[in-house]
């Protein structure tokens, strides 16, 4: 079993429409959670830090339910832009942190 | 602007050709990462400096080396590059590791390798 599973899609949803990730996670000391955002061929960048029980940025929720082991992402009101690889970071409290291989979005007009 | 920058974006080598890649930091951070990611797979870390401790991942080939003159800059060295090196590879840094530590990622050297 990988360390960090994410479903490595593609969603393809409409403008406008909901979509949610979900990572699941095997180390139960993992300590630090995060959502990274990663364009084609560019670096991730940070989409939301998940420290306790979730929190919200706008049209983005992540959620943590450590009892399962899991993280989410939601998007509402999804855009075109949002079209990206979303990859889930978690870290044990040491100086590694494990990815996910991403989850494809693809927002359609 | 950006804080943690890498030189060249795009770098293409010959086979057995030696290649460095060099990684710089506003950020005053303590710990700095090199990541090998190749299409649609994960980042791979190949090693990390805490401070000026070097830590070498378990199963990173002795072909990568790497060296951080000071706080600011971090090399990645490939002695003998191979088609199979070919890869963006992705510095990173954080303030200190552990809980809470947030990585911030340059925007990565593409390496091809002929």
């Amino acid at each position: 079993r990988k360390e960090v599973e994410q479903d490595p899609g593609p969603f393809n949803v409409p403008e406008g429409a909901t979509v949610a990730f979900n990572c699941t996670y095997s180390n139960s000391a993992s300590q630090s959670f995060f959502w990274y955002r990663q364009d084609c061929r560019k670096e991730p960048k940070l989409l939301m830090s998940v420290y306790s029980s979730g929190n919200e940025d706008g049209r983005f929720t992540a959620q943590l339910n450590r009892a399962s082991q899991y993280i989410s992402l939601l998007i509402r009101d999804s855009k075109l832009s949002d079209s990206a690889t979303y990859l889930c970071v978690v870290n044990d409290g040491t100086y590694k942190y494990i990815f996910g291989t991403g989850t494809r979005l693809k927002v359609l007009a | 602007d950006a804080m943690v920058i890498q030189n060249p974006r795009y770098q293409v080598t010959q086979f057995g050709k030696p290649v460095t890649l060099s990684c710089s930091q506003t950020l005053n951070h303590n710990v700095m990462y090199w990541y090998q990611q190749k299409s649609s797979q994960a980042p791979k870390l190949l090693f990390h400096y805490y401070d000026k401790d070097f830590n070498n991942e378990a199963d990173t080939p002795d072909n990568f080396q790497s060296r951080r003159p000071n706080t600011s800059f971090c090399f990645l060295d490939i002695r003998s590059p191979g088609l199979g090196d070919a890869a963006m590879y992705l510095c990173a840094t954080s303030r200190d590791r552990g809980v809470g530590n947030i990585q911030y990622f340059g925007a990565g050297t593409r390496l091809s390798v002929l």
